[in-house]
């Protein structure tokens, strides 16, 4: 019964790199949210997805970041030419269903480092 | 706009009762969720309202008052592994995009 599995845990890159995340939800969700958290602060939603589709991507900047969630494997949240300022933790989280009482369950995040 | 407010901190003593206050205004209200969250760790749920009057489960509650856009979760008995960050959270009309507050970090002490 496993849960929301992210890789890497742990991410370092140095400015101008690409980072790419990964999120396997639980078995049998296919909703699957991104959400960035800065230290001290609470979660910000970047994207929402189901298979092959996105949703709603009002929280995610315009420029550089991508999200997929291919019909074959994991959700992906791709950052292009990383900056200082995307050094966060990247929280993923996964849902049966979007609405009613379905909460979301959260994997363990990726903390992403920029040189 | 989308505004979640909650204390930064709060401390309270072990054995004691606690209540973590939210108050929220957002364009459109579909559920309001609590999550704990410990450093470094993942949010992990712990209660869901959508009407109105308090939810209990085990030493846990959550209040919900929709005409003033507030809630509260209630922690009893509280044991030193309560020590943790309490994230307010409310779900947008349409059923997927969920706000999230900041957080109110709780100290237990001996």
């Amino acid at each position: 019964n496993a849960g929301v599995m992210q890789n890497p845990r742990h991410l370092v890159r140095r400015r101008g790199q690409e980072a790419r995340l990964r999120c396997s939800p639980v078995k049998g969700h296919s909703h699957v949210y991104w959400y960035r958290q800065l230290p001290e602060e609470g979660l910000k939603f970047m994207v929402y997805l189901q298979k092959e589709n996105i949703i709603d991507e009002s929280g995610m900047p315009k420029e550089r970041f991508s999200a997929e969630f291919p019909k074959e494997g994991p959700s992906i949240l791709r950052i292009q030419q990383v900056v200082r300022g995307d050094s966060a933790a990247y929280f993923c989280a996964s849902s049966r269903a979007s609405g009613d009482n379905q909460p979301q369950h959260f994997g363990d995040g990726t903390r992403l480092s920029i040189l | 706009g989308q505004n979640i407010d909650q204390p930064t901190e709060m401390t309270a003593t072990e054995g004691a009762i606690v209540q973590i206050n939210c108050t929220y205004q957002t364009s459109g209200f579909n559920g309001l969720f609590w999550y704990q969250q410990h450093a470094g760790e993942a949010p992990t749920f712990l209660s869901y309202n959508v009407l109105d009057g308090l939810e209990e489960k085990g030493r846990f509650s959550s209040f919900l008052s929709r005409s003033k856009g507030y809630s509260y979760l209630l922690l009893k008995e509280l044991q030193m592994k309560d020590s943790a960050s309490y994230l307010c959270a409310v779900r947008d009309t349409g059923g997927f995009k969920t706000i999230f507050g900041a957080g109110t970090r709780l100290f237990v002490k001996a």
